[in-house]
């Protein structure tokens, strides 16, 4: 069963606009770790993102955030004032904590933004 | 800090041969990981480890095999290549799993690049 499941493959966003990735997640566990990792054409692998299942707050970082809502299993990632840079690929992972010897991906969404 | 770094970057096979890559970290990390990220279909686990001796399938394990003789170093082995292993190949690594970002941070390293003719 697919554990974690981006449904667009692809998104266009004007420059300085925002816009929202989309990611569900299953697990059982009650206690899991959500990520957002950046792939640019350059192909490292970048951390955006944590979020914790146990976190009261959404995480925020600089134009990062990201939107969790636990009962509706969703970790969409915001960005804010978009800019030509974060044209990438975009994926969503999950840890789950008590049996947390595996993450899992989703399959991306490639972002690209327009000047 | 390397953090973590794999050895080749970049390889090109023929069907059969062998090869080993070389993953390394620096961070005294309990796990790590191989994937494999082929076009749309994101990274998929190949085989892991929970620390040094010890290993495990992932989700894709046919026609690899991997060692954790030391606590730093994880390998990734292919005995006979074939065309259906051309793909990136991801190495990374994290500490043993808790609530705080800290320790389940997954931090992977630049790539490997393989080609099977």
């Amino acid at each position: 069963a697919q554990k974690i499941t981006q449904t667009q493959p692809g998104m266009f966003v004007q420059e300085k606009e925002a816009v929202t990735l989309d990611c569900t997640y299953d697990t059982s566990d009650p206690s899991y770790g959500l990520f957002w990792y950046k792939q640019p054409s350059s192909g490292e692998m970048i951390f955006l993102i944590y979020q914790g299942s146990y976190d009261q707050q959404n995480a925020t970082e600089g134009r990062y955030s990201l939107n969790f809502q636990k009962a509706r299993k969703s970790a969409n990632l915001v960005i804010s004032a978009s800019q030509l840079g974060d044209s990438a690929m975009y994926f969503c992972a999950m840890r789950d904590i008590n049996t947390g010897n595996q993450f899992y991906f989703g399959t991306g969404t490639s972002l690209t933004v327009i000047p | 800090n390397a953090g973590v770094t794999q050895t080749p970057k970049f390889r090109v096979l023929k069907t059969g041969q062998s090869m080993t890559l070389l993953c390394a970290q620096d961070m005294n990390h309990e796990y790590m990981y191989w994937y494999r990220q082929d076009p749309g279909m994101g990274l998929r686990l190949i085989h892991y480890s929970v620390g040094e001796g010890t290993t495990a399938k992932g989700e894709v394990p046919d026609g690899y095999n991997v060692s954790r003789l030391k606590k730093q170093n994880f390998l990734l082995g292919l005995e006979s290549a074939a065309p259906s292993q051309t793909s990136v190949y991801f190495c990374a690594s994290s500490f043993f799993p808790g609530t705080a970002l800290s320790y389940n941070e997954q931090f992977f390293g630049p790539g490997t690049r393989l080609t099977v003719l």
